[in-house]
């Protein structure tokens, strides 16, 4: 079976101050790794991904993901955070043809 | 282009109530996705559709729960005898193909509320 821990539920951060939101998973099989962002009152949306290949994954709005087999971790990390980051972020996994298995998510909340 | 829509945003309904709520997906997405999502939690799987099939409906908790894809395109998930623990965001995403190299694109979500 498949799972994912998030470790963090809330991470406060300044504007401008780097961030990194923790993701461990479990997994018999080969995996696949998400991000995924959900605005107030939006809908989620993919942020990056891992499938194959560079460990290291860039997505949309700064953010990058390292894949670390060894650790069973996918971080995703920014270098410089902006107010509009202020949103929920959910790591999910899932193996060949199955659904995705989400975390519990991460609050990441951006001050000035 | 239009995303996938979710009809309605609120749904409030008493305990023991049916109810429908409906998903819109990206026009040519031939694969569609429910999800379940409770207050502090991530989406929970509850069942995709391939085409007018549904795949795996594994996640489906009870059968009180129950979608239907008829053309492929729309599809609505239905709840009988509703409780007070199925208050949740239900989710819908759609994508192009099933598959992991297939990006999932969400809906806004129904918020469901039973009283």
């Amino acid at each position: 079976a498949q799972s994912v821990t998030q470790l963090d539920s809330q991470v406060p951060v300044f504007e401008e101050a780097p961030v990194e939101l923790r993701c461990n998973y479990s997994s018999s099989v080969s995996v696949y790794l998400f991000w995924y962002v959900q605005y107030p009152n939006q809908g989620l949306q993919l942020l990056l991904k891992y499938l194959s290949g560079s460990t290291l994954v860039k997505g949309i709005n700064g953010f990058e993901a390292e894949f670390n087999k060894s650790q069973t971790s996918f971080h995703l990390r920014k270098p410089s955070v902006h107010i509009s980051d202020t949103a929920e972020y959910f790591c999910a996994v899932s193996g060949a043809g199955t659904a995705l298995i989400f975390g519990k998510g991460t609050t990441l909340s951006v001050s000035s | 282009g239009a995303g996938v829509s979710q009809t309605p945003s609120n749904k409030v309904t008493e305990k023991g109530k049916y109810v429908e709520l409906r998903c819109d997906p990206i026009s040519g997405h031939t694969a569609l996705y429910w999800y379940r999502q409770s207050l502090g939690q991530g989406p929970e799987f509850l069942i995709y559709f391939q085409g007018t099939g549904a795949a795996d409906d594994s996640g489906l908790p009870n059968d009180r729960f129950f979608a239907v894809r008829p053309e492929g395109s729309v599809s609505t998930l239905k709840i009988q005898r509703t409780e007070r623990g199925d208050s949740a965001m239900y989710l819908c995403a759609s994508s192009l193909t099933h598959g992991t190299s297939s990006e999932q694109f969400f809906g806004p979500g129904t918020r469901l509320t039973v009283l």
